[in-house]
């Protein structure tokens, strides 16, 4: 079964400070795999999205990660400001003959305070 | 910018009736799918649908139908709501291809009483 999983469920940090969010996956045929923000009742916006040959991505203050062998990503979030108050998922797609499956983790609640 | 639009951002519904959920999106994508998401849960796909009416299920169907009539919409139906349908519901399409972003509705918060 594809699952996608993610740590720490939540996060609190100050502002101005440095994160790091995990994912680790076991999703087969692996086709490329996003980093999604939510705000609290909105839709996720995408914030970068990387194919199998890709081991690293950036989207200003946010750099994705991918390793690809050991099935793991990770999100750093740089120089961290109040608006990075979300929640971040994972998002691994597989491929289908169809079209492609994505597979979500249930994300991780991430709070900056001044 | 990709747009796509949901119809409301909130509902309140009573138990047995019949709730129509819209999206619209305007880039002429040929993907569009309908999420719910619970706490604890994530995003789980209930229905998808590569071209105008066709439709696929996805992870979570019982319950619910879907109808693409137009390239630009995809409604999402409870033909009768219970309270265990009360969730978000997002909306999202993407081009062709299959491997393409998806781009997500702002979401409607459904509460079925």
């Amino acid at each position: 079964k594809n699952q996608v999983e993610q740590s720490p469920q939540s996060l609190i940090i100050l502002e101005g400070k440095n994160c790091t969010l995990q994912c680790n996956y076991t999703v087969s045929p692996f086709s490329n795999l996003r980093w999604y923000k939510q705000d609290t009742g909105r839709g996720p916006v995408s914030l970068t999205i990387m194919t199998f040959s890709e081991n690293t991505k950036s989207n200003g203050r946010y750099t994705a990660t991918l390793d690809a062998d050991t099935k793991q990503s990770s999100l750093h979030i740089t120089a961290s400001q109040l608006s990075d108050s979300a929640s971040y998922i994972c998002v691994v797609s597989a491929s289908e003959t169809s079209g492609s499956r994505l597979t979500f983790g249930e994300g991780t609640q991430l709070t900056v305070n001044p | 910018d990709v747009k796509v639009t949901q119809s409301s951002r909130y509902l309140v519904k009573r138990t047995g009736e019949k709730v129509f959920l819209e999206c619209v999106q305007d880039m002429d994508h040929e993907n569009m799918f309908w999420y719910r998401q619970d706490p604890g849960l994530g995003l789980r796909l209930i229905y998808f649908s590569y071209d105008v009416k066709m439709k696929e299920k996805g992870d979570i169907p019982e319950g619910y139908s879907v109808s693409r009539e137009k390239k630009e919409r995809f409604s999402l139906i409870l033909e009768s709501a219970s309270t265990n349908q009360t969730s978000m519901y997002l909306c999202a399409s993407s081009a062709a291809g299959g491997v393409g972003e998806q781009y997500f509705g702002p979401g409607t918060r459904l509460t079925v009483t």
